[in-house]
């Protein structure tokens, strides 16, 4: 159901840094886990995905981590940019559910110069 | 790489009426797609599944007489939003799937305001 008056946790950081974005997911059971990242009043866009027969897998710029011992995602962008300003979502899956995915809370990355 | 639609882009209504949104796949067969809705501040919610030629399936909650859905072809869903009352103001999101677990390819999404 909806909740009035949730706020999405922030992460500011600084232009350049590198960030560190992480996601705690729900099902054991869950075997693909994917990154998409959410500008203001646009769909999520694909950033990177993992599926649980890795740790790690990496892209440009993003790496993605997964600890399946203590059911944690995370997510890493070098060098961060203002373009990279949007809200992230990790989100997860279960191989034989239709493709069913079930989306973390999200997490607001504002990028300061 | 694969592209969805959605129409419209935004539309406001009147409480009672019904509104339709539409999810296009343009560059690919899409024998599954979803719809979520998505309010301020919040995650994306799934609302129901949807394979080409059946009926969809929706998840807990979802009243599928008041959302209803239609896959008629393998490169379009339409959501109705009958009789929309003011709480069902959100942002409507579809994505599109080949199949399978494959990776899911989302719309840009359609605001829905109710007055």
């Amino acid at each position: 159901g909806e909740s009035v008056g949730l706020h999405l946790p922030t992460l500011s950081v600084q232009e350049g840094d590198n960030s560190i974005i992480n996601c705690a997911y729900s099902n054991s059971a869950s075997d693909y886990f994917i990154w998409y990242k959410q500008e203001s009043g646009k769909g999520p866009q694909f950033i990177i995905d993992i599926r649980s027969n890795m740790d790690k897998r990496q892209g440009q710029r993003v790496t993605v981590l997964l600890n399946k011992t203590v059911k944690h995602l995370s997510l890493q962008i070098a060098a961060t940019q203002p373009g990279d300003s949007a809200v992230y979502f990790c989100a997860e899956n279960i191989m034989d559910s239709w493709g069913k995915l079930q989306f973390g809370a999200g997490t607001q990355v504002v990028v300061t110069p | 790489g694969a592209v969805v639609s959605q129409h419209p882009s935004r539309v406001i209504c009147k409480s009672g009426t019904s509104v339709k949104i539409e999810c296009r796949s343009l560059d690919f067969q899409a024998t599954t797609m979803f719809w979520y809705r998505q309010f301020p501040k919040q995650s994306l919610m799934l609302m129901a599944t949807s394979n080409e030629g059946s009926k969809a399936t929706y998840e807990q909650g979802v009243e599928k007489d008041k959302f209803l859905i239609n896959h008629a072809s393998l490169t379009l869903s339409t959501l109705t939003v009958t009789s929309a009352h003011p709480e069902d103001s959100s942002f409507y999101i579809c994505s599109a799937s080949s199949g399978g677990a494959n990776e899911q390819f989302f719309g840009p999404g359609t605001r829905l305001t109710v007055l």
